[in-house]
């Protein structure tokens, strides 16, 4: 099935760092989410967007929804070493039966 | 709230023994779940749609003779691989759709 890309595929930063990593499509989508996979767990919804252009918070986190409704974007600033697990991103369109489709993943590390 | 489990977390089992997994939404009802399936390193690949009360919808390549879904309930859903090979041995995740999905923590499954 179809994939969405998402760079960096991974990435090792410090403490303290901010960091930025992105998901496109070749399909446009209605809702855009990004969930945190922790090993050996299931993900768990971070940030759900909904409008293009949309730009949303939680906590240290800020995604935001591309005007073109083909990518979306995650920031994480201030990085502390339980923001290390794999983030994805995952599209929705209306009439899809609610599907998702997910992102191939960006593995985060954080060093101390 | 939207809280999601699984069992078992984990199984060995024999080849060619049958395998089922449960999926449970513990504060709401869910007319629809998904199952997905992970390979190591890789993102979450939709396996199936469980409606309630109605035959499941099965993505492209899975065959639906070996991945059994049953949702006979609004808030559980099972699914039982069949003559289980060791190429089936991969994590298992169910999600429970409220607005949005909602993850189970996942099963290993490992066929020997």
């Amino acid at each position: 099935g179809q994939q969405l890309n998402q760079s960096p595929q991974s990435m090792f930063i410090q403490e303290g760092e901010d960091v930025s990593m992105n998901c496109t499509s070749s399909s446009i989508f209605n809702t855009w989410l990004w969930y945190k996979q922790d090993p050996g767990e299931g993900p768990v919804l971070l940030i759900a967007l909904y409008k293009a252009g949309e730009l949303t918070s939680n906590g240290r986190l800020t995604a935001q929804f591309g005007i073109t409704r083909k990518d979306s974007f995650l920031n994480i600033s201030a990085s502390i070493p339980s923001d290390v697990g794999i983030y994805f991103c995952a599209g929705q369109y209306t009439g899809t039966a609610s599907k998702l489709t997910f992102g191939t993943g960006t593995r985060l590390q954080v060093t101390l | 709230g939207a809280v999601v489990s699984q069992h078992p977390s984990r199984v060995i089992c024999k080849s060619g023994t049958s395998v089922k997994i449960e999926c449970r939404s513990l504060d709401f009802q869910a007319t629809t779940m998904f199952w997905y399936r992970q390979f190591p390193k890789q993102s979450l690949m939709l396996m199936a749609t469980s409606n309630e009360g109605s035959k499941a919808t099965y993505e492209q390549g899975v065959e639906k003779d070996k991945f059994l879904i049953n949702h006979a309930s609004l808030t559980l859903s099972t699914l039982t691989v069949t003559s289980a090979h060791p190429e089936d041995s991969s994590f298992y995740i169910c999600s429970a759709l409220e607005e949005t999905q909602y993850f189970g923590p996942g099963t290993r499954l490992l066929v020997l």
